[in-house]
């Protein structure tokens, strides 16, 4: 069963305005963290925002706020005031604890991706 | 830029081939995750290491693998590379293998991988 759900491929957002990329995961463990990373056309993955999943208040940096709603189990990322340079794909991703970590790993889960287009 | 650096950041070649490819992580980090991103599977794990021991095994297959060495850099060793193998190839590193879901990992350029 896929963890991490992006339902829209694409995406096109009015510069200057607001959008909202739609993430929604799966998982029973309790303790979990949720990244939005942004993949411009040259390739490399930056780190935008984390959402912890005991954290009390929405996630913020600069343009960039996490709307998270855990009893829906969805992180979506809220892109205010769009710019041209916003246009790339965006990743959420998961990284669940295990309970017992002494020997876990952190890997994170992706989902699929939204390819956000800022038109001029 | 992330601090975390990869070569080559281009690598063509043919099937059938055994590749190298290297990440040396930010400074401080003793965490180093490698993952595939391909069309059809997309962002994929393959493995994570921390301070030299293997921690960790995602979807990688048995003609690959990796090693960290003491001054913590890693190596992803691809062999009898198929065409299916054409990807790209990110390392990411972060402070602990431990820790909470906070810590984060920051991503390498990647690297791309053709196989002829």
């Amino acid at each position: 069963a896929q963890k991490i759900t992006q339902t829209q491929p694409g995406m096109f957002v009015q510069e200057k305005e607001a959008v909202t990329l739609d993430c929604t995961y799966d998982t029973s463990d309790p303790s979990y963290g949720l990244f939005w990373y942004k993949q411009p056309s040259s390739g490399e993955m930056i780190f935008l925002i984390y959402q912890g999943s005991y954290d009390q208040q929405n996630a913020t940096e600069g343009r960039y706020s996490l709307n998270f709603q855990k009893a829906r189990k969805s992180a979506n990322l809220v892109i205010s005031a769009s710019q041209l340079g916003d246009s790339a794909m965006y990743f959420c991703a998961m990284r669940e604890v295990p309970p017992y970590s002494g020997a876990g790993s952190y890997q994170l889960t992706f989902g699929k991706g939204t390819k956000l287009s800022v038109i001029p | 830029d992330s601090g975390v650096t990869q070569t080559p950041k281009h690598l063509i070649t043919a099937t059938g081939q055994r590749v190298t490819l290297r990440c040396s992580p930010r400074s401080g980090d003793l965490s180093v995750y490698w993952y595939q991103q391909s069309l059809d599977q997309g962002l994929q794990f393959l493995i994570q290491y921390y301070n030299g021991e293997e921690r960790a095994k995602g979807n990688i297959l048995e003609r690959f693998s990796a090693q960290q060495f003491p001054d913590l850099h890693s190596e992803l060793n691809l062999s009898s590379l198929e065409l299916g193998d054409s990807a790209l190839y990110f390392c990411a590193s972060k402070k602990s293998g431990e820790g909470g879901p906070r810590d984060t990992q920051y991503f390498g350029p990647g690297t791309r991988l053709t196989v002829l």
